[in-house]
């Protein structure tokens, strides 16, 4: 069974601080990790994934994510935050192989409130 | 290239009642994904599907829900005799053939709610 973890309900950051929204897996086999964010009233929209590669991924919107193996994590990050960041993040992963490859399985989400 | 489509957005259904959710993927898309987001919770897996074939379903609960991806037209998830607990956010995804690796692009999810 594959699952992910975000330890905070809640981030709260000045604009202009660094930000990280944590996140930690669990999967059988090689993971395919992804980040979304979602606005109120809206869907998913896709910020970065990892498939395989460096392990420092730089995706949308200056956002960017660390791949740890031996931590099974895979935190997301910006330099500076922006007030227009606010919004419900959420990391998600899938197994490389196995039958249930197409099943994104999402973790409870972060909340991420940028402070003016 | 538009995106994922659902409709309607909102849906307001009484007990009992069907509900049936469409979701257009995007073009040249063949793969669909449903997902349930119950309030103040996060997406759960419903079914994957591709055209004419249901790929894995192990999401969906055993009883009322049903989903197809036709040939020629838009994937429906049908929940027979709604119950207020089928309240929630209900989104679409969709992705191209032969990227097991890439990202899923979701649609603006449809909203039903059971009176």
């Amino acid at each position: 069974a594959q699952s992910v973890a975000q330890p905070e309900d809640q981030v709260n950051v000045a604009e202009g601080n660094p930000l990280t929204v944590k996140c930690t897996y669990s999967v059988s086999g090689n993971p395919y990790l992804f980040w979304y964010v979602q606005y109120p009233n809206r869907g998913l929209q896709f910020l970065l994934k990892y498939i395989t590669g460096d392990n420092l991924v730089k995706g949308s919107y200056g956002f960017e994510a660390e791949f740890n193996k031996s931590q099974t994590s895979f935190h997301l990050k910006k330099p500076s935050a922006l007030v227009s960041d606010s919004a419900l993040y959420f990391c998600a992963v899938r197994s490389a192989g196995g039958t249930s490859y197409g099943k994104l399985t999402f973790g409870q989400g972060t909340i991420l409130t940028v402070h003016p | 290239n538009a995106g994922v489509m659902q409709n309607p957005r909102h849906l307001v259904r009484r007990r009992g009642q069907e509900a049936r959710l469409r979701c257009s993927p995007m073009k040249g898309h063949s793969h669909v994904y449903w997902y349930r987001q119950l309030p103040e919770e996060g997406l759960k897996f419903m079914v994957y599907l591709q055209k004419e074939n249901i790929i894995d379903e192990s999401g969906m609960p055993k009883e009322r829900f049903s989903a197809e991806f036709p040939k020629e037209g838009p994937s429906i998830l049908r929940i027979q005799q709604v119950v207020r607990g089928d309240s929630a956010a209900y989104f679409c995804a969709s992705s191209p053939p032969g990227t097991r690796g890439g990202e899923q692009f979701f649609g603006p999810g449809t909203r039903l709610t059971v009176l």
